[in-house]
């Protein structure tokens, strides 16, 4: 059984920084494209970053290049994403996805990120 | 950047009935990489459809997803209980994935 298990996210003053992980089991991770994807109560979901298979490659939305990076640990079968200059628009809540050619074909439970003083 | 316009953003329907959910893209859409998902407050987004038009396993076939280029549609053929949900569609441009505002199907 696939499971993605996300933790790290909580309460962070603007301008802070949080580092998500994801803990995979039940497929081949390391063969695997991952992404991140956050949901907010205004604009729905909204795809943030994605890394290939050994993380030589990775993307962006616009609007947190720069201030957020993705990361993989193959042998820990684990994702991560840092967020650095956390904003009161980044809260949401992240989930971790297995990226199967463009479209997520399994998602976690989410982490609540809050950005506020 | 592709920009996906889904309507209506709400359709009260009873259980039953049809819905009928429209997906339409700023441009058209890479080999129709366009997908579907449900989700239900609290719980992961689940894949529906997949290629604009592929099921995801498991999922029950009055779920049908069509369309190419630039116009998508999602129909489920008689919505049951479990189905009132927000439903995304997505496309895949590549480097650079976009998600619809989605549609609420709701109780009437």
């Amino acid at each position: 059984e696939v499971q993605l298990v996300e933790s790290g996210g909580g309460l962070v003053q603007p301008g802070g920084s949080l580092r998500l992980s994801c803990a995979a089991s039940g497929f081949s991770f390391s063969s695997s494209w991952m992404a991140w994807v956050r949901q907010t109560p205004t604009k729905g979901l909204e795809w943030v970053a994605n890394i290939n298979y050994d993380g030589s490659k990775n993307y962006y939305v616009d609007s947190v290049k720069g201030r957020f990076t993705i990361s993989r640990d193959n042998t820990k079968n684990s994702l991560y994403l840092q967020m650095n200059s956390l904003r009161a628009e980044d809260a949401a809540v992240y989930y971790c996805a297995k990226d199967l050619m463009g479209h997520f074909d399994y998602w976690g439970q989410g982490t609540l990120v809050t950005v506020s003083a | 950047e592709i920009v996906l316009t889904q309507s209506p953003d709400t359709l009260s329907l009873s259980p039953g009935e049809r819905a009928t959910l429209s997906c339409r893209a700023s441009q058209s859409v890479t080999n129709s990489h366009l997908a579907w998902y449900q989700h239900k407050p609290g719980q992961a987004p689940r894949l529906l459809i997949y290629g604009a038009s592929s099921r995801a396993t498991g999922i029950p076939d009055r779920f049908t997803g069509s369309g190419s280029g630039t116009d998508f549609t999602l129909i489920i053929s008689r919505l049951e209980s479990e189905d009132f949900a927000v439903y995304y569609c997505q496309q895949d441009g590549g480097s650079f994935k976009t998600f619809g505002q989605g549609t609420k199907v709701e109780i009437k």
